[in-house]
Order: structure tokens, then C-alpha cells, then sequence
């Protein structure tokens, strides 16, 4: 069972924003980790999107449109990516994941589907 | 270009054993982290461990400690992730992802920038 979790599935119409979350366990304090964001499509390795750990301290991957962004809601201990103005080769899977000291650790993924 | 070129697919029976391989090229080998991470079919991403090829010191995920071991080569520029005897729960893709560290303004971090394209491991009798 992965320790971040995250929703199974989710859609949007084209066009639309398209909000993931990501929740750490109650022992993990957001605050404290840059959350990482990762998307993958059928056959293909994972790909680094951004990762958040501030308004002041985030960062764009390479390539990586400006419609990606992150944000916390750190009552909620939860990561969040936000995809504004979706398009349809935005489908696929979707991963957080954060590095902490002794281990590297994924949320489970979610689908992400353009209606 | 950072490159990571795994070993191509592998069909094995269970209790064979198994090396697969992860080249980089591009980048100095020796200073950047090598990490694998599974996929089960359907399923999502499961770090294994982690190899830093400069002193070969590793770590493992308690999920997979003392059931795979990662090592290196620096001559070859090539890290490898090997079973002594696998299991038809090995069947999975594997991925080599390279450690890439982060500084922020306020935060320093690492994560996995470059991915391998992957290792499919069928194990069937």
C-alpha cells in the first residue's frame, strides 16, 4: 500500500483544470519535503514534471508547459497539481512522490482522464 | 545528453536468477545516484534502493532489502540490479532513474530527473 495517497482516477473536460491531490501520512509533515510530480503514459517511463515546496521554492521541468503548477494545502498535509486548460495528450498517470531521508516514497498514481 | 539504456526483456523461471543493467553515459557516472523502481503490471511505482556509484554504498527499501541487490561498475558506467532467485511476483517492469539534487531558495532535496526506458522481467514456469 503506497504511504502517499493519492485518488485513483480523475477527469476533466478539455479545457478545464484538473486538480491532483496527494496526501501524506499523518507522521510526514508536508511542510517539510518538496512534493514531486511525475507523468506517465502507456509504454513510457516516468517523466519529472515540477516539484513545490513554496510559492518562493518550486520549479518547472524541462519542457514542461506553465499550465502544470503545484501547491500545498498544508492542513490538509496534501500536495496538490493543478493542470489549467487541459488538453487531451494530458491523459495518463499521474505519481507524487517525496525523498526523505532514508527512502523514496510514491503515491499510488492517478488516472487522469480528458472527457 | 544524459542517456540511461537499460538491458532489454527478460523471460526466466522461477528460481533462476537475474542481472539486469542500467548504462548512463553523458554525465560523470561516479557522482550522481542510481536508483530502480518497480512497476508491477497495472500497478504504480515502488522504490527498491539506491546505489552511489562514487563509494558503491547503497540503500534499500525495507520492501526489498535482502530480496534484490543493486550494485555498479564505474569502468562501464553501468549500475545493475540482480535476484538470486526469482519469484513469478518478480514479473514487472523495472526502471533505473538517476538522483539529481535540488536548491531551492529555501529547500534542497533530491529526486529522479533522468529515467531509463525500462526492463520488462517475466517470470513464468
Amino acid at each position: 500500500q503506497p504511504v502517499l495517497t493519492q485518488p485513483p482516477s480523475s477527469s476533466a473536460s478539455p479545457g478545464e483544470s484538473a486538480r491532483l491531490t496527494c496526501t501524506l501520512p499523518s507522521d510526514i509533515n508536508i511542510g517539510n519535503y518538496n512534493i514531486y510530480w511525475y507523468q506517465q503514459k502507456p509504454g513510457s517511463p516516468p517523466r519529472y514534471l515540477l516539484y513545490y515546496y513554496s510559492d518562493l521554492d518550486k520549479g518547472q521541468g524541462s519542457g514542461v508547459p506553465s499550465r502544470f503548477s503545484g501547491s500545498k494545502d498544508a492542513s490538509a498535509n496534501t500536495g496538490i497539481l493543478l493542470i489549467s486548460g487541459l488538453q487531451s495528450e494530458d491523459e495518463g498517470d499521474y505519481y507524487c512522490m517525496i525523498w526523505t531521508t532514508n527512502a523514496v516514497l510514491f503515491g499510488g498514481g492517478t488516472k487522469l482522464t480528458a472527457l | 545528453e544524459v542517456q540511461l539504456v537499460q538491458s532489454g526483456t527478460e523471460v526466466k523461471k522461477p528460481g533462476e536468477s537475474l542481472k539486469i543493467s542500467c548504462k548512463g553515459s553523458g554525465y560523470n557516472f561516479h557522482d550522481y545516484g542510481i536508483g530502480w523502481v518497480r512497476q508491477m503490471p497495472g500497478k504504480g511505482l515502488e522504490w527498491m534502493g539506491i546505489i552511489y556509484p562514487g563509494d558503491s554504498e547503497t540503500s534499500y527499501s525495507p520492501s526489498f532489502q535482502g530480496q534484490v541487490t543493486i550494485s555498479a561498475d564505474k569502468s562501464v558506467t553501468t549500475a545493475y540490479l540482480q535476484w538470486s532467485s526469482l519469484k513469478a511476483s518478480d514479473s514487472a517492469m523495472y526502471y533505473c532513474a538517476r538522483r539529481y539534487r535540488i536548491v531551492g531558495p529555501q529547500q534542497s532535496s533530491y529526486y529522479f530527473e533522468h529515467w531509463g526506458q525500462g526492463t520488462l522481467v517475466t517470470v513464468s514456469s
